[in-house]
């Protein structure tokens, strides 16, 4: 069965703090894919980011990057120099490849930046 | 502007009726989803549709009905038999089936009491 687990509830920084969220993700299928969205206080969850299973380097965009490790089943998503407009609500989200698009979330962490 | 629109953005019924949420998109896509998500939660599937006239059951349909009558537009009607209605429910869309990026609407939060 699919599962995504965020064991990070929440988490409080400083802003210029880093930060890494982490993500670990249970599939048996060997094509999947897998997201980062985050969800201001609005509401809208906004796209970061899609990897397939098949490409494993890791991305960089900006203050953020993604560590994708199938060794570990891990999607781990870094901000460095984090700022206030980065607190939101982070979700790590898996869809594989025989289900259609219908994407399996985790529970979420919430991540307040002070200044 | 493209995008998805959900309305109206807090809803009120009182238990035991039937309410209808509208999720409208303008992206020309064939896919659409709609999610519930509760406080502390991720999102959970509740519908989706991957053309016009044809929709199938996520994860928590039950109490839950949705029609697809026109490309454009996804409603969903949170029927007397949900047994917890309250909450905060956002709609999807995507290319189409096999394009897994999905874009959110901004979400309606539901309080029945």
């Amino acid at each position: 069965a699919q599962k995504v687990t965020q064991a990070q509830t929440e988490i409080s920084v400083v802003e210029k703090e880093d930060v890494t969220l982490d993500c670990v993700y249970e599939t048996r299928d060997t094509t999947y894919y897998l997201f980062w969205y985050k969800q201001p206080p609005s509401g809208e969850l906004v796209f970061l980011i899609r990897r397939n299973s098949f490409d494993e380097q890791n991305e960089i965009s900006g203050r953020y990057s993604w560590n994708f490790q199938k060794s570990t089943s891990s999607f781990n998503f870094t901000i460095t120099a984090s700022q206030v407009v980065d607190s939101a609500v982070y979700f790590c989200a898996l869809s594989e490849a025989g289900a259609g698009t219908a994407l399996i979330f985790g529970k979420g962490t919430t991540l307040s930046v002070s200044s | 502007d493209g995008g998805i629109t959900q309305s109206p953005k807090y809803l009120f019924r009182k238990e035991g009726q039937n309410v209808t949420l509208s999720c409208e998109q303008n992206l020309n896509h064939d896919a659409m989803y709609w999610y519930r998500q509760d406080p502390g939660q991720g999102l959970r599937l509740i519908y989706y549709s991957q053309i016009v006239n044809d929709f199938q059951k996520g994860d928590i349909a039950e109490g839950y009905s949705v029609s697809r009558e026109k490309k454009e537009s996804f409603p969903l009607t949170v029927t007397s038999a949900q047994k917890n209605p309250t909450a905060f429910y956002l709609c999807a869309s995507s290319i189409d089936r096999f394009s897994y990026e999905q874009y959110f609407g901004p979400g309606t939060r539901l309080t029945v009491t």
